[in-house]
């Protein structure tokens, strides 16, 4: 099975900050993943998919690179409404890896 | 609008059994692989299981197999999963996803609001 290691766990911000998420696989996965963002209770929502296509009505702060094994999201300048958990996932095959999550959290 | 609604979580006991459904609209549900995740506060997002389009093919963890069976109803827009044997560490918030993407790969680009399985005697 691939994992999918993602750092830091926890990341403390200010509005305006550039931030980036890093997500590690186990084995190459081409540019098969996803990005994720969800709120406390709420479903998580696409961001980010193939490594680096933006979601339509996702906001343009927003943005992934990376190949193979390694990937990050980025956001360019962090918002109010961007303080969340991001998970990234590989979709390699039929089966899907998670990462474990990022929290972005206020400073 | 894309709308997904799980419904059949509640609380079951060590080896017993729960269906989970799922009911969908705002798209053509018969064109779209379906997924359901699962989510606890320990191990975060777990991937359960995939289903074809027409229900041919399906798709699971590890961890369930022999155990949960997926499967949908294109006339009546659903999705369902039925989990047998059930153990605590089954215990989660279970998602009903909509897949997109290519040939054998694809993501979440939607999902449902999620409904709680709680497995405790």
């Amino acid at each position: 099975d691939i994992q999918m290691t993602q750092s830091p766990s926890t990341l403390s911000a200010s509005v305006g900050d550039r931030v980036t998420i890093t997500c590690r696989a186990s084995q190459s996965i081409s540019t098969w993943l996803a990005w994720y963002q969800q709120k406390p209770g709420k479903a998580p929502k696409l961001l980010i998919y193939k490594a680096s296509i933006l979601e339509t009505g996702v906001p343009s702060r927003f943005s992934g690179s990376g190949s193979g094994t390694e990937f990050t999201l980025t956001i360019s300048s962090l918002q109010p409404d961007d303080f969340a958990t991001y998970y990234c996932q590989q979709f390699s095959s039929y089966s899907q890896t998670f990462g474990q999550g990022t929290k972005v959290e206020i400073k | 609008e894309v709308q997904l609604m799980e419904s059949g979580g509640g609380l079951v006991q060590p080896g017993g059994s729960l269906r989970l459904s799922c009911a969908t609209s705002g798209f053509t549900f018969s064109t779209y692989w379906m997924s359901w995740v699962r989510q606890t506060p320990g191990k975060g997002l777990e991937w359960v299981a995939n289903i074809k389009k027409d229900g041919s093919e399906k798709y699971y963890v590890d961890s369930v197999k022999g155990r949960f069976t997926i499967s949908r109803d294109n006339a009546k827009n659903s999705l369902s999963l039925q989990m047998n044997s059930l153990r605590a560490e089954d215990t989660a918030v279970y998602y009903c996803a909509r897949n997109r993407g290519y040939t054998n790969s694809f993501f979440i680009d939607h999902w449902g609001q999620g409904t709680l399985v709680t497995v405790s005697s």
